[in-house]
């Protein structure tokens, strides 16, 4: 069956390292992969899309990796803060039939220490 | 503030009962999401709608049903509620069908049923 898998641990790191999160995908081969910052009790907030055809994207401090070929992305934020701290959800882009469903992992906490 | 405004912000009801969650999308997406989200869940997408018409489902109960009206709202219906259903519900809207859009989120509606 399709999986998407983040680390349901938290990420506990000191402020101003780089903070990286994994996403894995299994049984899926998505054109597209979003991620998305979630704070408690609110809704996901958009970051960084990536296409399949793209092996790298950047945005100020993020930076998202994609490879189809380990079924991967890699979530970058250099010199974190502590307003970094939230939950970072991956979510590819599946077809299915002549739609696309947007599908999310259960996302990982990142904790930043001031 | 996204632009999608979710109603009510709160609901408490009892097993049993039958309520709907109303969606109004960013001012000209055509595309609505809805997603469940439990207590330290991820999201789990329910359904989605493509100026008026339904495009992709998920793992949404028979009791859960949902349409997107010419205005282009939405609606989420939820009956014979039980105690599991308890769950922040969250819409989003995106410009188009296609994936290659950010989606936007509510701020959600959250549902407690007891």
């Amino acid at each position: 069956s399709q999986k998407i898998e983040q680390n349901s641990e938290a990420l506990n790191i000191q402020e101003g390292k780089t903070a990286t999160l994994t996403c894995n995908y299994t049984n899926y081969s998505p054109a597209y992969l979003q991620w998305y910052r979630q704070d408690p009790g609110r809704g996901p907030v958009f970051l960084l899309l990536i296409r399949e055809n793209e092996k790298e994207k950047r945005k100020e401090r993020l930076k998202v990796t994609f490879d189809t070929t380990l079924k991967q992305s890699l979530f970058h934020i250099t010199a974190s803060q502590p307003a970094d701290s939230a939950t970072y959800l991956c979510a590819p882009l599946v077809r299915v039939d002549s739609s696309y469903k947007l599908i999310f992992g259960s996302g990982t906490r990142l904790l930043v220490r001031p | 503030d996204s632009g999608v405004t979710q109603t009510p912000k709160h609901l408490i009801t009892a097993t049993g009962q039958r309520v709907t969650l109303r969606c109004s999308p960013r001012s000209g997406d055509l595309s609505v999401y809805w997603y469940q989200q439990s207590l330290d869940q991820g999201l789990q997408f329910l359904i989605q709608y493509y100026n008026g018409e339904e495009r992709a489902k998920g793992n949404i109960l028979e009791r859960f049903s949902a349409q997107q009206f010419p205005d282009l709202h939405s609606e989420l219906n939820l009956s014979s509620l039980e105690l599991g259903d308890s769950a922040l519900y969250f819409c989003a809207s995106s410009a188009q069908g296609q994936p290659n859009t950010e989606a936007f989120f509510g701020q959600g509606t959250r549902l407690t049923v007891v």
